[in-house]
């Protein structure tokens, strides 16, 4: 089946402008995650979704970066007046559950990810 | 969330087994090692779990001590394919209300030359 998908691929912006990102989980998948990788890092933890419910937020870096999934399926990541700070590989994930059922994690599937510049 | 340590790259060639070793010495008791590999321009990829002991899949071995200290993955005859950065993240079993957020560190770069 199909696994997760990003759009765009790539972003450019200019200092200042506004971008939203788009995730497509696996359908059905409860659980969505999005994630910042810096060039030569290892992802980092943003945000979280259990549903329609944004139940983690801790890892936002700033009140300029906002994420919705009204409807429990695609998400959008919308970062506001972008920084060059902000230029990174935004990855989204999705989970079928909620978490863990004794047996281990539930695997977290991700999309081959937003490569954003800002100039 | 427990701090993991491994090197940040090893060569190896085609057909040789490559073993990757992962320090998580502050382990807690409910938590898991997993491993991810990925490649350029992906997203990273689910490899192998395990709690204790050694566990075994189509893809990889892993091999964890009897203090859980350390965990090392085995990839048995690499490919040139195989070249990619590896992910040793350690986290809770327990669900506690959702997330399980992954903690990734700065990974292995493996390269696998011919």
């Amino acid at each position: 089946g199909a696994g997760v998908s990003q759009s765009p691929r790539y972003k450019v912006a200019k200092r200042g402008q506004d971008v939203a990102l788009r995730c497509d989980p696996i359908s059905g998948h409860v659980s969505l995650f999005w994630y910042q990788q810096a060039l030569g890092q290892g992802p980092e933890f943003l945000t979280y979704f259990q549903n329609e419910a944004q139940l983690d937020k801790s890892g936002l870096p700033s009140d300029r970066f906002f994420a919705e999934r009204p409807e429990g399926s695609v998400s959008t990541l919308k970062i506001q007046r972008t920084q060059q700070e902000d230029s990174a590989v935004y990855l989204c994930a999705s989970r079928m559950g909620t978490g863990t059922s004794g047996g281990g994690t539930d695997t977290q599937y991700f999309g081959p990810g937003t490569r954003l510049t800002v100039l | 969330l427990a701090k993991t340590t491994q090197p940040i790259s090893m060569d190896s060639y085609e057909g040789q087994e490559v073993n990757i070793t992962c320090s998580h010495n502050n382990i807690a008791t409910n938590d898991y090692i997993t491993w991810y590999q990925q490649f350029p321009s992906q997203g990273p990829r689910f490899i192998i779990q395990g709690y204790k002991t050694k566990v075994t899949n189509e893809v990889a071995s892993l091999f964890i001590p009897a203090d859980r200290k350390s965990s090392t993955l085995s990839l048995p005859r690499v490919s040139l394919s195989d070249t990619a950065v590896y992910y040793c993240l350690v986290g809770e079993i327990i669900l506690t209300g959702g997330g399980n957020k992954l903690t990734f560190g700065t990974g292995t770069q493996l390269k696998v030359e011919l």
